[in-house]
């Protein structure tokens, strides 16, 4: 079955360092996303990313972050100069043109000293 | 604005009981979608089911049971029988039509102990 992969599964980076996120949503689907989850809170949108434009995006998603899809098959988030409050799980998800359902990949541990 | 409330931080039952997760929400909107997703410990986030707003049948997938009731706004989840490997964070999260985020609630941290 077509999964959503993400790398690194785990990403350690300095403080004011820049670090891409990087996604393979599953092929045919049009809808992607940004969601994080600080540790042991819950999941929250960051973003969403339709027609190679952003369609939504929330208050987290500042100018620090940005979101590109370089090719057909690549789904990148980019923090420009990571916060120690930026350490959290990073999913991204990803979903059809005939479903509302999110498929969502295994995460990134991003941790930022 | 919508909000999605999950009462309880944790269950611990011991196997082969059964356990109900309690999952409320609220919108304005007509129409929307309810999920919930699985976080066993390795974690990724595991979809388990899909429900729309006009679609208010209960729901059964093995030992996996899900009741849908509009009055109260609530999409409860119920594990019959648990196992072991059911031990996991489980989100209710909503969806409203035309919308792209989903909103999650909280999570509840389920653990079946043998």
């Amino acid at each position: 079955e077509p999964e959503v992969t993400q790398t690194p599964s785990h990403q350690v980076t300095q403080m004011g360092q820049e670090v891409i996120l990087r996604c393979v949503p599953i092929s045919n689907h049009l809808y992607f996303y940004w969601y994080r989850q600080i540790l042991g809170q819950k999941v929250e949108f960051l973003v969403s990313f339709y027609n190679n434009e952003i369609s939504e995006k929330s208050e987290i998603f500042d100018d620090q972050f940005s979101v590109e899809r370089p090719d057909g098959s690549n789904f990148t988030l980019k923090i420009r100069s990571t916060k120690l409050e930026d350490s959290a799980m990073y999913f991204c998800a990803s979903r059809g043109q005939s479903t509302d359902t999110q498929y969502f990949g295994p995460g990134t541990r991003l941790t930022v000293l | 604005a919508q909000k999605v409330t999950q009462a309880q931080t944790e269950i611990s039952v011991v196997e082969k009981e059964d356990v109900t997760l309690d999952c409320v929400y609220e919108t304005r909107d007509t129409t929307y979608y309810l999920f919930w997703y699985k976080q066993p410990p390795s974690g990724e986030l595991v979809f388990l089911i899909r429900r729309n707003s006009f679609d208010e049948q209960n729901e059964i997938s093995g030992r996996y049971s899900w009741n849908f009731q509009k009055s109260t706004s609530s999409f409860n989840f119920t594990i019959t029988a648990s196992q072991v490997v059911d031990s996991a964070v489980y989100f209710c999260a909503l969806l409203s039509q035309g919308a792209q985020k989903l909103v999650f609630g909280q999570g509840t941290r389920l653990t079946i102990n043998p």
